[in-house]
């Protein structure tokens, strides 16, 4: 049973608009959310993170928001650029558990 | 500057055979781990190990070992490939294991398939 759910396997996004993912999950214990990114033939990078005590963390063009009480968070990506085309994956950890659970991803298409 | 090298990175093998993934890292972290990735579904943890000198079972260590050989070095062994081990293999690392474990850093990936 999954529990970090990425809903959608793939979003195109027109150049310059916003892009929205989003991640859904079961375990009420996660307290620390992470966003990677991937290209092809290449690991995941790091891309933000978000603490549960908190509800929004910004980076530059990214933003992830936390809704705790829907289990839900998103990442935003604005205005979307070429080059963010790539697999996002959204991770969760509980406290002081060493493992990441990750959801399955989605493709992120930026259209010129 | 390397970050996390892995090698082979792919890699053909017949059913029972085995062999070593490779990987080394070079920013002096303390905690490092091997993931697989399949098709629609997210990474897996196989093992990790939280500092030189120690190494536990992740989600899926079924039919793996690893080894912790120094700081820098840790190594997946497959003794009997399977079929169903056929996957992308990932090698990451980080400062930390406990708590949050931060950011982690991941090497380029080995794939391999089991006939």
């Amino acid at each position: 049973d999954q529990q970090v759910k990425q809903n959608s396997p793939s979003l195109s996004v027109q150049e310059g608009r916003i892009s929205i993912l989003n991640c859904d999950y079961t375990n009420s214990m996660f307290d620390y959310f992470l966003w990677y990114k991937k290209y092809p033939a290449e690991g995941p990078t790091f891309l933000i993170s978000i603490s549960s005590i908190k509800d929004k963390n910004e980076d530059g063009r990214f933003t992830v928001f936390l809704n705790k009480s829907a289990k839900h968070l998103s990442l935003h990506i604005v205005p979307s650029q070429p080059g963010d085309s790539a697999v996002y994956f959204c991770a969760a950890s509980e406290g002081s558990n060493y493992q990441l659970i990750w959801g399955a991803g989605t493709k992120l298409i930026i259209k010129p | 500057n390397a970050g996390v090298t892995q090698t082979p990175k792919f890699q053909v093998l017949k059913t029972g055979q085995s062999m070593t993934l490779q990987c080394a890292q070079d920013m002096n972290h303390n905690s490092m781990y091997w993931y697989r990735q399949d098709p629609g579904m997210g990474l897996r943890l196989i093992y990790y190990s939280a500092s030189e000198g120690t190494t536990d079972k992740g989600e899926v260590p079924n039919g793996y070992n690893v080894s912790r050989l120094n700081k820098r070095e840790f190594s997946l062994r497959l003794e009997s490939a399977a079929p169903s081990q056929t996957s992308v293999y990932f090698c990451a690392s980080s400062e930390r294991a406990r708590g949050n474990t931060g950011e982690l850093f991941f090497g380029e990936g080995s794939r391999l398939t089991v006939l």
